[in-house]
């Protein structure tokens, strides 16, 4: 079974750009969140989709958006980029209404912003 | 709300000695708590889980921790250390009340060392 797929790997973008990035869940998987980690930071939680529908959101502002296709693959998206944007992204997926399943990570989206 | 500390930014560890890897957490409820395993540049592997029955929960590579409802705790262990052991570790807290298993909160995260 394909694990949890995000793409690209790295990605260098300019202040002001937006970028867009790509999560492919493990099969079966209905339910896909977004992280952000960063040396000051740590590990943040960004949202939550399920079935195309945002369930859960952290506490970023509204440059940063996703959203879910039906084939439960998600994206999400950062505009007009700051310095403070660059982190490592890392996307989970989990079983829908399983409640003691974990969540299995992608190996992550590092962006940088100069 | 929920949350997670993991005391200590570093643990330094001779290999074949054994480790622990402190993480305490607050939560209303029955906490679901989960250890998480991060080597350079890559993504969060998953190590273990707890989530109700034995107090004692073994997991991957030969890391075990022990759920303490009483001290709030979930330190993570492993009778001899590595040096493939040496990364990032995170404890992490999901609030039992969501439907969702992949909203997380995690710890700062802890950096073992195990040297030779």
């Amino acid at each position: 079974k394909a694990g949890v797929t995000q793409t690209p790997r790295y990605l260098i973008k300019t202040r002001g750009q937006q970028v867009t990035l790509s999560c492919s869940p493990i099969s079966g998987h209905r339910s896909v969140s977004w992280y952000q980690q960063t040396p000051g930071q740590g590990l943040q939680f960004l949202f939550e989709y399920f079935s195309e529908t945002q369930r859960n959101k952290g506490n970023f502002p509204g440059r940063f958006s996703g959203r879910q296709f039906s084939n439960s693959r998600s994206e999400m998206n950062v505009s007009t980029l700051e310095l403070g944007d660059s982190a490592l992204y890392l996307c989970a997926s989990s079983s829908a209404g399983a409640r003691n399943t974990e969540a299995f990570f992608g190996q992550g989206t590092r962006l940088t912003v100069v | 709300a929920q949350s997670v500390a993991q005391p200590e930014d570093q643990v330094n560890v001779a290999e074949g000695n054994p480790l622990t890897v402190k993480c305490t957490y607050s939560v209303s409820g029955n906490p679901y708590l989960f250890w998480y395993v991060q080597y350079p540049n890559r993504g969060l592997q998953f190590l273990l889980k707890y989530i109700t029955g034995d107090n004692l929960v073994k997991g991957s590579y030969g890391f075990e921790a022990e759920f303490n409802k009483s001290q709030t705790s979930f330190h993570l262990k492993k009778p001899s250390a590595l040096v493939s052991d040496s990364a990032l570790y995170f404890c992490a807290v999901r609030d039992p009340n969501t439907g969702t298993a992949s909203k997380l909160t995690f710890g700062t995260g802890t950096r073992l060392q195990v040297t030779l």
